[in-house]
């Protein structure tokens, strides 16, 4: 069965602190996984797609890692800020076609002053 | 502004009341989605189309018919309003990027409530 499981599910840290959310997935045949980020009350926004091939990607305070063989990735955010409580969300796409999407169920995170 | 988006923004009715939603891309993107967030947040795919043909049917009672009029639009009609689909419904559209990778745009949502 296709499932993405996201940990831990919900997570407080102080201001400019870091911290890492995890996905692991159990999803064939595998696509592409991509995190989003979902504000309070709004559509949830990609934050990084990475495809098997690759391990890791950036987007500004944001990096993805991905381990095709263990099936896990993780999101590490650096310097947490106030505007990054969201709730973040691990995909995972299957087969070739849009729409094959997996959706965990998503890291709360509160970032505290 | 470039962007999905969705009317109305919050929806209050009462069962058995049949309602729609409208959605809008001005993307030119040629796949379109409903999604639906429950309670727990959980996201769920319901519906796809690619230039305005259906590509994905998720097992979805029949009182939810999705219509697409044109590529730029989707909108979701939903007969006989139960308390169950109380929940958030999220549009999105997509574009192709490379390969098998496409970019996914979410609209802001629309809350429906049903009492």
């Amino acid at each position: 069965k296709n499932q993405v499981e996201q940990s831990p599910q919900s997570l407080i840290i102080l201001e400019g602190k870091n911290c890492t959310l995890q996905c692991n997935y159990t999803v064939s045949p595998f696509s592409n996984l991509r995190w989003y980020k979902q504000d309070t009350g709004r559509g949830p926004v990609s934050l990084t797609i990475m495809t098997f091939s690759e391990n890791t990607k950036s987007n500004g305070r944001y990096t993805a890692t991905l381990d095709a063989d263990t099936k896990q990735s993780s999101l590490h955010i650096t310097a947490s800020q106030l505007s990054d409580s969201a709730s973040y969300i691990c995909v995972v796409s299957y087969g070739g076609s849009q729409g094959n999407l997996i959706f965990g169920k998503g890291t709360k995170l509160s970032v505290k002053p | 502004d470039t962007a999905v988006s969705q009317t109305p923004k919050y929806l209050v009715t009462q069962m058995g009341n049949d309602k729609s939603i409208k959605c809008e891309q001005n993307l030119g993107h040629d796949t379109m989605y409903w999604y639906k967030q429950d309670s727990k947040k959980f996201l769920k795919i319901m519906f796809s189309y690619n230039n305005k043909e259906l590509i994905i049917n998720e097992t979805v009672p029949n009182r939810f018919s999705p219509k697409s009029p044109d590529k730029a639009h989707l909108n979701l009609h939903i007969n006989s309003l139960e308390l169950g689909d109380s929940a958030v419904y999220f549009c999105a559209s997509s574009r192709r990027l490379a390969g098998p990778l496409y970019e996914q745009y979410f609209g802001p949502g629309t809350r429906l409530t049903v009492t």
